[in-house]
C-alpha cells in the first residue's frame, strides 16, 4: 500500500458525459500528479499540482481539467468523454515536487461506451 | 524532450535464473533521475529502484540492481534469483530536476516460468 488513494476504483460512463476522479496524497506529500494509461498511448504524464497550485502540464486535453484543494486533494474532471478516453488514471504524489520518485495510488479505470 | 526506450517488449525467464531488462534513454539536462517501476497483474505502479544520474555506483535493492552507463544512456535492471511474484510488466522511468513529471517507456512483460 503506498498510502496514495484514489476513487472510484472504477468508472462505466456515456460518450459525451463528465466525470471527476479523486486522489488523496501521502500524508505531509505536496505534489499531486496525474498520469493516463492506456492501451494506444502508454503511460502518459497529464498534469502536476504542487500544494495547490499548477505547476507543470503535459498532454492533457482540454477537456480535461484538475485542481488541488487546501487540504491538498486533488480531482481530475474530465469533460465531453469519447470512447478514446477509456484508460487506467493514476494520480502520484511526492514530498517535494522535485525530481525524486512518485509513489502511485491503485488507479481509476475508467470506461467509456 | 526527454524520451524512453524499452526495445524488448516480452521477456521470460526460468524461476532462480537472472534476467536483464534494458533500457535506454535521451535528456539535454545533466542531472536527473532514473526508475524502474514494476506493474502486476493488479495494475499497482509499484516502485523497484531508483538512480541518481550523479552517482556512478550502480544501485542495487535485494535482488534488483541496475547497469547504469551514463555515457551511452542506457539504464538496464538485472532481477538475480528470479521468482514466480517478479512477473509483472516493468517500466523504465525518467525524471528531469528542472521538472518532476516521469516520462515512462513502453514496457517489458516479463513471464517467469516455474
Amino acid at each position: 500500500d503506498s498510502g496514495v488513494t484514489q476513487t472510484p476504483k472504477h468508472l462505466i460512463t456515456a460518450t459525451g458525459q463528465r466525470v471527476t476522479l479523486r486522489c488523496s496524497p501521502r500524508s505531509g506529500d505536496l505534489s499531486v500528479y496525474w498520469y493516463q494509461q492506456s492501451l494506444d498511448q502508454g503511460l502518459q504524464f497529464l498534469i502536476q499540482y504542487y500544494n495547490g497550485e499548477e505547476r507543470a502540464k503535459g498532454n492533457i486535453l482540454e477537456r480535461f481539467s484538475a485542481q488541488q484543494f487546501p487540504d491538498l486533494h486533488s480531482e481530475l474532471n474530465l469533460s465531453s468523454l469519447e470512447l478514446g478516453d477509456s484508460a487506467l488514471y493514476f494520480c502520484a504524489s511526492n514530498p517535494t515536487g522535485t525530481s525524486y520518485e512518485q509513489y502511485f495510488g491503485p488507479g481509476t479505470r475508467l470506461t467509456v461506451t | 524532450a526527454q524520451t524512453v526506450t524499452q526495445s524488448q517488449p516480452e521477456m521470460s525467464v526460468q524461476e532462480a535464473e537472472t534476467v536483464t531488462l534494458s533500457c535506454t534513454y535521451d535528456t539535454s539536462e545533466s542531472d536527473y533521475y532514473l526508475f524502474w517501476y514494476k506493474q502486476p497483474p493488479s495494475r499497482q505502479m509499484i516502485l523497484v529502484i531508483r538512480q541518481e544520474a550523479y552517482k556512478q555506483q550502480n544501485a542495487t535493492e535485494n535482488r534488483f540492481s541496475v547497469n547504469f552507463q551514463k555515457a551511452a544512456k542506457s539504464f538496464s535492471l538485472k532481477i538475480s534469483d528470479s521468482q514466480l511474484g517478479d512477473a509483472a510488466m516493468y517500466f523504465c522511468a525518467l525524471s528531469e530536476t528542472s521538472g518532476s513529471r516521469l516520462t515512462f517507456g513502453e514496457g517489458t512483460q516479463l513471464t517467469v516460468n516455474p
